[in-house]
């Protein structure tokens, strides 16, 4: 089935500093690849997204890159900030049986600490 | 826009009981709704995906007799934990698919609820 690994695990970086988290995905029909940022008991917050059809989507600090080849896609963000610490998530779709609807398959999360 | 709220944020109760949890879609209407289940320091796992207005798909090992889920308006699904037993104490999170004529795939969480089974 399909399955979405992530790394690191953990990631500790100097605030200021860039980091980066790196997904892989199994299916190769996977058309939507988002992340998310899920701080201590809340739910997951949307942060960005990739669609197929594009290679690269930059908002402010947050980066996403997709390798479709390479089934690969990576979250960067530059300039650190004690804010972004949290554990953030990466997706990709997987089509239902309904033809009509996808679901999200998770990475294992990430938990971003950011050192002032 | 794109808001969801889930009540209650926390909830207690005995085993045995049953609880219910409202998944509320707040500025938009939700045709698919989404249930996950997340213990702690795991990732999200999807437990099944509710379509206004028919059945909800469970994903394989999760007992669809056990997790009732009713989504019987564009804007709120509900998920009951029939006689809840201390292992079914976890963070469960809905969330819902924005519609097709805004964004494609875009799924958007609610804030979770916290169930603790004595």
């Amino acid at each position: 089935g399909e399955n979405v690994e992530q790394h690191p695990s953990t990631l500790s970086v100097q605030e200021g500093d860039s980091a980066v988290i790196k997904c892989t995905y199994s299916d190769s029909a996977s058309n939507y690849f988002p992340w998310y940022k899920q701080e201590l008991g809340k739910g997951p917050q949307l942060i960005i997204d990739i669609r197929s059809n594009v290679g690269e989507k930059k908002d402010q600090r947050i980066a996403v890159t997709l390798n479709k080849t390479a089934k690969h896609f990576s979250l960067h963000i530059t300039e650190t900030q004690p804010e972004d610490s949290a554990v953030y998530f990466c997706a990709a779709s997987m089509r239902l049986s309904d033809g009509a609807t996808n679901k999200l398959i998770f990475g294992t999360g990430t938990l971003l600490a950011v050192q002032p | 826009g794109a808001v969801v709220s889930q009540h209650p944020s926390r909830v207690i109760c005995k085993s045995g009981t049953s609880v219910k949890i409202e998944c509320r879609s707040l500025d938009f209407q939700a045709t698919t709704m989404f249930w996950y289940r997340q213990f702690p320091k795991q990732s999200l796992m999807l437990m099944a995906t509710s379509n206004e207005g028919s059945k909800a798909t469970y994903e394989q090992g999760v007992e669809k007799d056990k997790f009732l889920i009713n989504h019987a308006s564009l804007t709120l699904s509900t998920l009951t934990v029939t006689s809840a037993h201390p292992e079914d104490s976890s963070f469960y999170i809905c969330s819902a698919r924005v519609p097709v004529t805004w964004t494609y795939n875009e799924q958007f969480f609610g804030p979770g609820t916290r169930l603790t089974v004595l």
